[in-house]
């Protein structure tokens, strides 16, 4: 069975500082891994996808992960914060195998400080 | 192309009421889905269509119903709304049937609240 666990519900930054959201995963096939964001009041829009061509994995808006399948890691960094990037993050994994299933991770919201 | 479109916005039901909401996409994607997004849940899959005529249950689809008549369309039924069903539905589509290696695209959104 899979499943995702953001490790923190809420991470606040001053801009300019790195951001880091942890996430976990747990998958009983060879996983696709997503970062979503969403803003405020807005749909979901894809961050990053990780399918197993290349372990570090870029991004929009400057943003990356890391693929740790020994840690059954996906966190995901950006170097300097932008006030823009304050909103709710969401890890997801979708199931192996040519599988019709995601499941979300809880979300982080990120505050991003003046 | 509009990408995922979804109507209503916004929603008051009162309980035991039914509805349908809306949900239609104009890239001509096989995979589509709803998901409802509560407060510290995420997102969680209600129902599926991996393409015309075929259908099958996520997560939570209790008190749901769903069809895929078209590529285009999947709206989805609420027969007898209750206070539990408040949430904001989100339905998504995808350009293949597999979610393996593919993202979702999502529509705006639909705030529903059952009194």
């Amino acid at each position: 069975a899979q499943s995702v666990t953001q490790l923190d519900s809420h991470v606040s930054v001053s801009e300019g500082t790195p951001v880091l959201l942890r996430c976990n995963y747990s998958s009983s096939y060879s996983p696709s891994l997503f970062w979503y964001v969403q803003h405020p009041n807005k749909g979901l829009q894809l961050l990053l996808k990780y399918t197993s061509a290349a372990t570090l994995v870029k991004g929009i808006n400057g943003f990356e992960a890391e693929f740790k399948k020994s840690e059954t890691s996906f966190h995901l960094t950006k170097p300097s914060a932008h006030m823009s990037d304050a909103a709710e993050y969401f890890c997801v994994v979708s199931e192996g195998t040519g599988g019709f299933k995601t499941i979300f991770g809880a979300g982080t919201r990120l505050f991003v400080k003046a | 192309n509009a990408g995922v479109t979804q109507t209503p916005k916004f929603q008051v039901l009162k309980t035991g009421q039914s509805m349908t909401l809306q949900c239609a996409q104009d890239m001509n994607h096989e995979y589509m889905s709803w998901y409802r997004q509560d407060p510290g849940m995420g997102l969680r899959l209600i129902h599926y269509s991996v393409g015309a005529g075929i259908t099958d249950q996520g997560e939570v689809p209790n008190g749901y119903n769903v069809s895929r008549s078209t590529t285009e369309d999947f709206p989805l039924r609420l027969l007898s709304a209750a206070p539990s069903q408040t949430s904001v539905y989100f339905c998504a589509s995808s350009p293949y049937r597999g979610l393996l290696n593919n993202e979702q695209f999502f529509g705006p959104g639909t705030r529903l609240t059952v009194l």
